[in-house]
């Protein structure tokens, strides 16, 4: 199992431009997430989904989209990309969102935009 | 709302020290709380669960309803603890800022 896969692992972009971080599983969970991960701030939430064609914000929503046609991929896509969007980004899945069910992270994107 | 404060960015302890890595939450019904650590070049991944009452290299964590706290805590801190620590809040896997822990030798 290669468990959670996100690309790519480095990206530049420029104010404006638009892209597509890739997020799959292949261990059949049917919760996926989004995080950004900030100095001093943590991880925080930006979308989540509990199973195929359904998505739900988190904390931090604005700015990105995501969609949910698979159980094992979970797209997060920057429209209009901002230097506030400069971060760290973790794709996570989970059995079920309740129950103490573990989390388990991709390797993480790091997004630069200039 | 929901709430996870760790009060310390950085905490660094000499090996073979006691280490508490401190965690305060706001939840209003009966939480559910985690320990995720992040070691160098490594994916974030669990460390502890309330819930299970477990302990995992040594650490443990203790449920506090009345002081709505969940500290992780090692008698003895070893150089490989060195990584970053986050404490984790269902539902919706609300995460704090974390603790980045130094164990010097």
């Amino acid at each position: 199992n290669a468990g959670v896969t996100q690309t790519p692992k480095f990206q530049v972009l420029k104010t404006g431009q638009s892209m597509t971080l890739q997020c799959a599983q292949d261990m059949n969970h049917e919760y996926m997430s989004w995080y950004r991960q900030d100095p001093g701030m943590g991880l925080r939430l930006i979308h989540y989904s509990v199973g195929a064609g359904i998505t739900d914000q988190g904390e931090v929503p604005n700015g990105y989209n995501v969609s949910r046609s698979t159980t094992e991929d979970f797209p997060l896509r920057l429209l209009s990309a901002a230097p506030s969007q400069t971060s760290v980004y973790f794709c996570a899945s989970s059995y079920y969102p309740s129950g103490g069910a573990e989390l388990f992270f991709g390797e993480g994107s790091r997004l630069t935009v200039l | 709302a929901q709430r996870v404060t760790q009060p310390e960015k950085l905490l660094s302890v000499f090996k073979g020290a006691p280490v508490e890595l401190k965690c305060n939450y706001s939840y209003s019904g009966s939480p559910e709380l985690f320990w995720y650590v992040q070691y160098s070049r490594q994916r974030l991944q669990l460390l502890l669960r309330h819930i299970s009452r477990e302990s995992i290299k040594g650490f443990t964590a203790d449920l506090n309803k009345g002081e709505t706290s969940f500290h992780l805590k090692k008698p003895f801190a070893q150089e490989e603890d060195s990584a970053m620590y986050y404490c984790a809040l269902r539902d919706d896997m609300r995460f704090g800022a974390g603790t980045r822990l130094t164990v010097k030798p």
